[in-house]
């Protein structure tokens, strides 16, 4: 599974876009990139994933560059409750074990 | 749905005590995994199991024992505890999605401490 690269912390103001960048230079065809968030100590909570596309669900946008060796997590509007931090991670989407390898995230802090 | 429980919530061990700690799903998945986290970091993967009665070595899996005996539940032994198992652990679970995308859902982890 490929490695992921992510800065290690972020602020935003709030309801502003936050912007969260993610490299995965070595991914293959196969992986899908998925990214999860956890607040506080919970257990981590699935945002969004994309294979090639750029993919909008009712809690992000996520943008895929075109030779996927980068994404863009965007959360629209921030809000104090997105303060977390937020992990992307890449996995093989064909039948196979499904593992995730967590790197350490970005600590977004939304600013009031 | 309860989605994904895990039991104890917390714990305190003495060094060379032992512990299971049981995950347990509602949701039909097949895949099942053991994480732990320690303070600062990601998670890591400790086992995972693709079906019942089978069960597989993920990154860390030292000191730790599976089993899958029900789909539904998926048991994490710790047979002589070390102070260096000191952690959190969470749980999750995910359909077998054969060609599609594959989300796994986590429990609300345990906190262990070993003195």
């Amino acid at each position: 599974d490929a490695k992921t690269t992510q800065p290690p912390s972020m602020d935003c103001a709030e309801g502003r876009a936050a912007n969260l960048p993610c490299n995965h230079s070595t991914i293959s065809g196969n992986e899908y990139v998925y990214w999860y968030r956890q607040i506080h100590s919970q257990g981590p909570q699935y945002i969004i994933h994309g294979l090639k596309n750029n993919e909008t669900n009712e809690m992000a946008s996520l943008i895929i560059t075109e030779d996927r060796k980068s994404s863009t997590l965007i959360l629209p509007h921030a809000t104090l409750r997105d303060t977390a931090v937020y992990y992307c991670i890449v996995s093989r989407g064909s039948s196979g074990t499904y593992k995730y390898i967590f790197g350490t995230g970005t600590r977004l802090k939304v600013l009031a | 749905n309860a989605g994904v429980t895990q039991t104890p919530k917390f714990r305190v061990l003495k060094t060379g005590q032992s512990m299971t700690l049981l995950c347990a799903q509602d949701m039909n998945h097949e895949y099942m995994y053991w994480y732990r986290q320690d303070p600062g970091m990601g998670l890591r993967l400790i086992h995972y199991s693709v079906g019942e009665g089978t069960t597989a070595k993920g990154e860390v899996p030292d000191g730790y024992n599976v089993s899958r005996l029900k789909k539904q539940n998926f048991l994490l032994g710790l047979e002589s505890a070390a102070p260096s198992q000191t952690s959190v652990y969470f749980c999750a679970s995910s359909y077998k999605g054969g060609n599609s995308y594959n989300e796994q859902f986590f429990g609300p982890g345990t906190r262990l401490t070993v003195l």
